[in-house]
């Protein structure tokens, strides 16, 4: 049984590219979670998508962010115009439909550095 | 405004012994409550977790409590073994239902001594 699977794992950018996390969750789970962990830090929670819908993107910055959760494919993090603020570990995570499971799992991470 | 504090960075304890990793929270919303186990450049594993309507849950080596009134858990791993080095996270949910948006500590870096 996978675990949730993201990629890449590590990432480097320039200022101003655009960076793409991309989140596959555990089979059977349909919620998403993405996380991010700046140095020494705890993870702060950025959104909360199901399939085609955002539930909750109250964690997300107001511009250059944005996330998605299409019916076919992985999830994805979209980050336009990077700047070194940006730079740090990016964790998704999924857990299963209401009722089913009382846990979040996470995926490995994916750490980007923009230079 | 942090809503979940863990407020011993590291802690370091002996082959055997008994680790105890604290966190105390301020919203009274919270109403689950998570541990989580995270090595250098790795996801957190999930370790263990309590309703808000209990005040005791065990798996093993690892037992956590939660005192709502004082709105603080406790997490002990009992024997400590050198395999449970790792930075610990304390995880609060808000929302209830299928969401979970959880809030976490900065998280304690455990050391266990052979």
């Amino acid at each position: 049984n996978a675990g949730v699977m993201q990629n890449p794992r590590h990432l480097v950018r320039r200022r101003g590219q655009e960076a793409r996390l991309r989140c596959s969750p555990m089979k059977g789970h349909s919620h998403v979670y993405w996380y991010r962990q700046l140095p020494e830090e705890g993870l702060k929670f950025m959104v909360y998508l199901q399939k085609e819908n955002i539930i909750d993107e109250s964690g997300m910055p107001k511009e250059r962010f944005s996330a998605e959760f299409p019916k076919e494919g992985p999830s994805i993090l979209r980050i336009q115009q990077v700047v070194r603020g940006d730079s740090a570990a990016y964790f998704c995570a999924s857990s299963p439909p209401a009722g089913s499971g009382n846990t979040i799992y996470f995926g490995e991470g994916s750490w980007l550095t923009v230079v | 405004d942090q809503q979940v504090k863990q407020n011993s960075p590291s802690l370091s304890v002996q082959e055997g012994r008994i680790s105890i990793l604290n966190c105390d929270y301020t919203n009274s919303m919270f109403d689950y409550f998570l541990w989580y186990k995270k090595y250098p450049a790795e996801g957190p594993t999930f370790l263990i977790s309590i309703s808000s309507i209990k005040d005791k849950n065990e798996d093993g080596r690892f037992t956590v409590f939660l005192n709502k009134s004082a709105k603080h858990l406790s997490l002990h791993i009992v024997p400590s073994q050198p395999g449970d080095s790792a930075v610990y996270f304390c995880a609060a949910r808000s929302g209830g239902g299928s969401n979970y948006k959880l809030t976490f500590g900065k998280g304690t870096l455990l050391t266990v001594n052979p």
